[in-house]
Parts: structure tokens; C-alpha cells; sequence
């Protein structure tokens, strides 16, 4: 079983629609969580943490689960601009990251 | 804040041909680095950690090596190329939430 797994997708949605991507991770005792944002040809770029009492960032909430050992990442009211691969990222100890394979998001006019 | 440098952006070198790959780190000492390499369509492998001056943790046995000459600088190295080297190699680093990436180096090998 991968440490985080994500559904490799894609995505696609019509501009304006809710989407949300789940992740899995295997270790119990992994600390901190993260989503980040890359698009093609490009290095990733952190688009926000995850925290347990959930957050959100405009139009991007994150959650986690850690009964469940997932998270989650909800994008409303899509644009243009958000299609992109979004990688789940699980720090498990030590400053040590482990990334999630990623879900393409297209989002089409 | 944190800023990683990498170059150079694009490399195309012939199998069997020798490597270096440059990261530089400005606005932090004494950061954690990583060499991560992508191939095409595929999630981030770990190569390479480092957590101080001549300190390298290899997660992946390969025909690669690193090294760490000075606190911010992070060298990815082969002596002879393969085929299979070929993809988009990341540096990152800490501290900072997260990861901070340079904008990476894409490697074909011929």
C-alpha cells in the first residue's frame, strides 16, 4: 500500500462547479499535512496546510480526517486558472515529506 | 523567506555522459535539502536528503550521488548517465512550512 494515495483522476469540471479530492495516507503518526499546487512543466508550490480543526483560504477549504487517515481538499466555484495537479503531502517526522501521486484538475469553459 | 535556486532549467546530455546539478539556498541557514526527480507523469521520488554540511541520507540506490560542500549548497552528481536518468529534477528545502522547490532542472538523457 502507497504512504499517500490520491485518485490520479483527471478531474474535469465546467468553470463554476465544486470540486473536492480525497487523499489517503498509512501512518498513524503522521504530524502535518499539506496540499500543494503544481502545473505543468513546473515545480510544486504549497497551497496551504491542513489543519485539524479544518481551514480555508478563499475559495479552498481543506480538511482532515485522522480517524480516517484522509484529507480532503475542496475548491469552489472553479476557474480556468485552477487546472493544475494537486499533491497530497504527508510529513511524517523529521522535516521528511512524502507526496501523494496527484490529482489533475481540468477545468474547461 | 526562503528562496532555492537551481540551474540550469533545461539539460539534454548523451547516455553515459557526466552530471551536476547546482542548488543554492538563500534566506535561511542550516536548512534540511532534498533532490527530488520526476519522471513524466509520475509522482515525486526522494534521491537525496541532507541535514548539514557532508551529511547525505540516499533513499533510492541508484547511479546517482550528492553532495553537500557548503550549508547551502546541494550538488546532484552521476559519472555516467543513463537513459533511465532522464526526467525533472527538484531541489527543496526547509525550515518553513512545508517544502520550498526550485524551479527545477528537466534532464533528457540521449
Amino acid at each position: 500500500r502507497k504512504e499517500v494515495e490520491q485518485d490520479p483522476g483527471p478531474f474535469n469540471v465546467p468553470e463554476g462547479a465544486t470540486v473536492a479530492f480525497n487523499c489517503t495516507y498509512s501512518n498513524s503518526a503522521s504530524q502535518s499535512f499539506f496540499w500543494y499546487r503544481q502545473d505543468c512543466r513546473k515545480e510544486p508550490k504549497l497551497l496551504m496546510s491542513v489543519y485539524s480543526s479544518g481551514n480555508e483560504d478563499g475559495r479552498f477549504t481543506a480538511q482532515l480526517n485522522r480517524a480516517s487517515q484522509y484529507i480532503s481538499l475542496l475548491i469552489r466555484d472553479s476557474k480556468l486558472s485552477d487546472s493544475a495537479t494537486y499533491l497530497c503531502v504527508v510529513n511524517n517526522a523529521g522535516n521528511m515529506l512524502t507526496f501523494g501521486g496527484g490529482t489533475r484538475l481540468m477545468v474547461k469553459p | 523567506s526562503q528562496t532555492i535556486h537551481q540551474w540550469p532549467a533545461t539539460l539534454v546530455q548523451p547516455v553515459g555522459s557526466p552530471l551536476s546539478l547546482e542548488c543554492t539556498v538563500e534566506g535561511t541557514s542550516n536548512p534540511n535539502l532534498y533532490w527530488y526527480r520526476q519522471a513524466a507523469g509520475r509522482g515525486l521520488q526522494l534521491l537525496f536528503y541532507s541535514v548539514g554540511i557532508g551529511q547525505i541520507s540516499s533513499e533510492v540506490p541508484q547511479n546517482l550521488s550528492a553532495s553537500r560542500p557548503q550549508d547551502r549548497q546541494f550538488i546532484l552528481s552521476s559519472k555516467k548517465l543513463l537513459l533511465s536518468d532522464s526526467g525533472f529534477y527538484l531541489c527543496a528545502g526547509t525550515p518553513g512550512e512545508g517544502y520550498t522547490f526550485g524551479s527545477g532542472t528537466r534532464l533528457t538523457v540521449v
